[in-house]
């Protein structure tokens, strides 16, 4: 069984340039998370689907984000314009929900911004 | 509000020898504990998870941590150390699973 995939694994852009990373959860999963790490602090929950709904968006650090799960299945991030501060591990996770249950992590999208 | 302090940012230890990776947590609700793991260039991987059940919680690779309510405490440790152990370990806090709390890391060197 397929692991959560995440695309690119590694990308660097301009300031001001727009980036999409993309998360495919493992098959099943309704449950779908972002999350990244950004130079030097920890990792930071940004939000949570349930299938194509957006549970909890609190993470979210501003409006230049913009995440979408249409259909339920695979997940985007974008990240327009882009910043210096941008710059970090976005890590995507699923899981099938639950108290309890497992979170399931890609191996994140490294993101460079210059 | 829930948190976590991993308490060092870098371990070191010879081959053969324990691990101790410290974590103490602040939780207002019965808190649901995880440690994972990250290797170079990898993802987060999974190594143990308590919630609610025994206290002593064996993972993966034969890691094992103990929740102490009393201490507020969740220490990841193992008997022996190998190589393939040198990776960076996060304890994670949740009280709904659904929104992990993660520490800052601990980054563990194991030498020969």
């Amino acid at each position: 069984e397929a692991g959560v995939t995440q695309f690119p694994s590694h990308s660097v852009i301009e300031k001001g340039q727009t980036v999409t990373l993309r998360c495919d959860p493992i098959s099943g999963h309704d449950n779908l998370y972002w999350y990244r790490r950004v130079m030097g602090k920890e990792i930071k929950f940004l939000l949570h689907f349930v299938k194509e709904s957006k549970q909890d968006e609190s993470g979210m650090p501003n409006n230049r984000f913009l995440a979408e799960r249409t259909g339920g299945t695979y997940s985007t991030l974008k990240v327009q314009p882009a910043e210096l501060e941008d710059s970090g591990v976005y890590f995507c996770a699923s899981s099938n929900g639950g108290i309890g249950n497992t979170i399931y992590f890609g191996e994140g999208s490294w993101l460079t911004v210059v | 509000a829930q948190s976590v302090t991993q308490l060092d940012s870098h371990v070191s230890v010879s081959e053969g020898t324990p691990v101790l990776l410290r974590c103490n947590y602040s939780s207002s609700y019965s808190p649901s504990l995880f440690w994972y793991v990250q290797h170079p260039n990898k993802g987060l991987q999974l190594l143990l998870k308590y919630t609610s059940a025994a206290t002593l919680v064996k993972g993966i690779n034969g890691f094992e941590a103990e929740f102490k309510k009393s201490e507020t405490s969740f220490h990841l440790t193992k008997p022996s150390a190998h190589m393939s152990d040198a990776a960076e370990y996060f304890c994670v806090v949740s009280h709904t699973t659904d929104k992990l709390i993660f520490g800052t890391g601990t980054r563990l060197q194991v030498f020969p």
